[in-house]
């Protein structure tokens, strides 16, 4: 089963404009990680930022925010201003802490496309 | 992440043919994953290691085997190519803790003809 939903598919914005990326997580254990990565065109991975499942405050860093909501299992991620260098593939992924291997479940992905 | 490397960067070979992909890591660290990227489908985790000589399977294991000999290399077989392998492959180190971050080498771009 899909642990890691990023329903949008693709994302085109307008620099300057603020954008969303969702993401839905699907878990049974009560400790968990979540994690969002930036691929941009050049194809390496970027670790954006780690969230536990005790610290539902949100986060945020420059123009990067992330918002943290249990009941809904959400971890959605909002570019504020966007800039062309925003342009990437954006994963979401999930580690739960009960496997004890550290592995992660990543969505599919959201492309974002900022245009100048 | 300076710490990762992956060998080959690029390969391009034919059906059935083996193929071997390397991981070298030079910070010791016990937890190492072999990653397939493919379009619609994110990162898929095809094996890793919990230590030397220790390997378990992930989701999308199949026509894959893998071996850890020593703690700096991880490499990832083809015993016979197929064209459904045709992928970007990543590997990946945990830098310990229980926090789950994963950093991922470069990435190895494989075209199975």
């Amino acid at each position: 089963a899909q642990k890691v939903t990023q329903a949008q598919t693709e994302i085109s914005v307008v620099e300057k404009e603020d954008v969303t990326l969702d993401c839905v997580y699907e878990t049974r254990d009560t400790t968990y990680y979540l994690f969002w990565y930036k691929q941009p065109p050049s194809g390496e991975l970027v670790f954006l930022i780690r969230r536990n499942s005790f610290d539902e405050q949100n986060e945020i860093s420059g123009r990067y925010s992330w918002n943290f909501q249990k009941s809904t299992s959400s971890f959605n991620f909002t570019i504020t201003a966007s800039q062309v260098v925003d342009s990437a593939v954006y994963f979401c992924a999930l580690s739960e802490a009960g496997s004890n291997d550290y592995k992660l479940s990543f969505g599919a992905g959201t492309t974002v496309t900022v245009r100048a | 992440d300076a710490g990762i490397t992956q060998s080959p960067r690029h390969k391009v070979t034919e059906t059935g043919t083996p193929v071997t992909l390397r991981c070298h890591q030079t910070e010791n660290h016990r937890y190492m994953y072999w990653y397939r990227q493919d379009p619609g489908h994110g990162l898929r985790l095809i094996h890793y290691s919990y230590g030397v000589k220790d390997t378990d399977k992930g989701e999308v294991s199949d026509g894959y085997s893998v071996s850890r000999s020593k703690t700096e290399d991880f490499l990832l077989t083809l015993e016979s190519a197929t064209s459904s392998q045709t992928s970007v492959y990543f590997c990946a180190i945990s830098r310990g803790g229980n926090t789950g971050e994963l950093f991922f080498g470069e990435g190895s771009r494989l075209t199975v003809l």
